[in-house]
């Protein structure tokens, strides 16, 4: 298996535009984790999901974050409107049951 | 609230030396514990977990300990490398209903040549 895919690695956008962050789990895997990291707060869970289905959103700064996970294998974050606040690395990670967790390399996104 | 320390926040070594990181948790009901390495722009590493159930692991130069009673982990790099250099984190799952993993802040380690 690849390991845990995330795309784009980089994001450069404008204040307002419309961000989609996308993820594919490791195949199996049955959790998927959302992370935003910056300097000052360090790694935030977002939001994490099991076969599938959200199950603590309680992370997700503001109503301009939403998540979605159609299938076992494709997850999107999505920013709309974004903000320069939002500048962080975003993290994608995948888990079965309680075993070791896998990340993906990120997404750095820059909103200007 | 299940809340994850990690000290010292920062370390600066000699090549060879033996050591130590630590990690601390609040809330003894944990299902396991996991370390991790991030080196500077790239995602976190896996380098071990150890189940509730268990005291140590061990994977080369690395071992992991776990004292659920007392709330705390430490990770023992032996003949430490710069290539060690990274920063580490360790994070739980807490056993009180959910299965997220909760972070410590991480101790940013750099081991001179």
């Amino acid at each position: 298996d690849a390991g845990v895919i995330q795309s784009p690695r980089h994001e450069v956008t404008e204040m307002g535009q419309e961000v989609t962050l996308r993820c594919k789990p490791i195949s199996g895997h049955d959790y998927l984790f959302w992370y935003r990291q910056t300097m000052m707060r360090g790694l935030e869970l977002l939001i994490y999901f099991n076969n599938n289905v959200p199950i603590d959103d309680s992370g997700m700064p503001e109503d301009r974050f939403s998540a979605k996970m159609p299938n076992a294998s494709f997850s999107t974050l999505k920013i709309q409107p974004s903000e320069p606040r939002d500048s962080a690395v975003y993290f994608c990670a995948s888990r079965l049951g309680n075993t070791e967790a896998f990340f993906g390399q990120g997404t750095r996104l820059t909103v200007v | 609230k299940q809340e994850v320390t990690q000290i010292p926040a920062a370390l600066s070594v000699p090549e060879g030396e033996n050591l130590v990181l630590n990690c601390s948790f609040t809330d003894s009901a944990i299902y396991n514990l996991q370390w991790f390495r991030q080196d500077p722009g790239k995602g976190l590493t896996s380098l071990l977990l150890i189940q509730s159930s268990q005291r140590e692991q061990t994977s080369g130069r690395l071992n992991a300990s776990l004292d659920k009673s007392s709330g705390r982990s430490t990770l023992y790099i032996a003949a430490s490398q710069p290539g060690d250099s990274a920063t580490y984190l360790c994070a739980v799952i807490s056993a009180s209903g959910t299965y997220k993993y909760i972070f410590g802040t991480g101790t940013r380690l750099k081991v001179l040549a």
